[in-house]
């Protein structure tokens, strides 16, 4: 079955670096774009980044754009965010989601909530 | 960007109600919106794509309208399981946009 597994979220304090990874299994990874989305607490889904298939395309929210950097591994099937210069509004849950497009394919991690504070 | 205006933002009603969440976008995205279920501490869930294309496994009494830039989700009879917060989503671009999100709560 598709499985998309988040890790590296933890307390950061503001101005660091963080990096989370999304494991890939169940699927053909080289077949899909892949998306991060955050919720931060008590709040609605954003949107925040997009890699496609083969890594050649990126796509930033204007939130996070020049600050984090979207990644892909196919060898590995691994997804990765690097986050810099965090801020408490970078506070949230982070999901990796394979999100419909012009097929139905969606499917969604069970997220890493990341913390910023001093 | 293309903005995404759900509404409302809460609504109350009680088992068996006909419920009908809206979303509107900035600019036409044809039919390319999706809605969502998400329950707390829990990934949000498919239920429509494409506008009016129910997710396979998703119960009937969920229906999806519209195109260009208004649509609606309507769940014909709400059952105890609906209680859950709803998003629209446009997938015209590769930039993504949800909704604000809309609340089912009991009445």
């Amino acid at each position: 079955q598709v499985q998309l597994v988040e890790s590296g979220g933890g307390v950061v304090q503001p101005g660091r670096s963080l990096r989370l990874s999304c494991a890939a299994s169940g699927f053909t990874f080289t077949d899909y774009g892949i998306h991060w989305v955050r919720q931060a607490p008590g709040k609605g889904l954003e949107w925040v980044a997009f890699i496609s298939y083969d890594g050649s395309h990126k796509y930033y929210a204007d939130s996070v754009r020049g600050r984090f950097t979207i990644s892909r591994d196919n060898s590995k099937k691994m997804l990765y965010l690097q986050m810099n210069s965090l801020r408490a509004g970078d506070t949230a849950v982070y999901y990796c989601a394979g999100l419909v497009a012009a097929n139905s394919f969606d499917y969604w991690g069970q997220g890493t909530l990341v913390t910023v504070s001093s | 960007d293309i903005q995404m205006t759900q509404s409302p933002s809460t609504l109350s009603a009680s088992v068996g109600d006909r419920v009908t969440i809206t979303c509107r976008a900035s600019q036409s995205i044809s039919t390319w919106l999706a809605w969502y279920q998400q329950k707390p501490g829990k990934a949000p869930n498919l239920l429509i794509y494409k506008a009016s294309t129910l997710e396979s496994g998703v119960p009937s009494r969920f229906s999806g309208s519209g195109s260009g830039t208004e649509f609606t989700l309507t769940i014909s009879s709400l059952q105890p399981d609906d209680f859950a917060t709803y998003y629209c989503q446009q997938y015209n671009s590769y930039s993504r946009t949800f909704g604000q999100g809309t609340k089912v709560e009991i009445k």
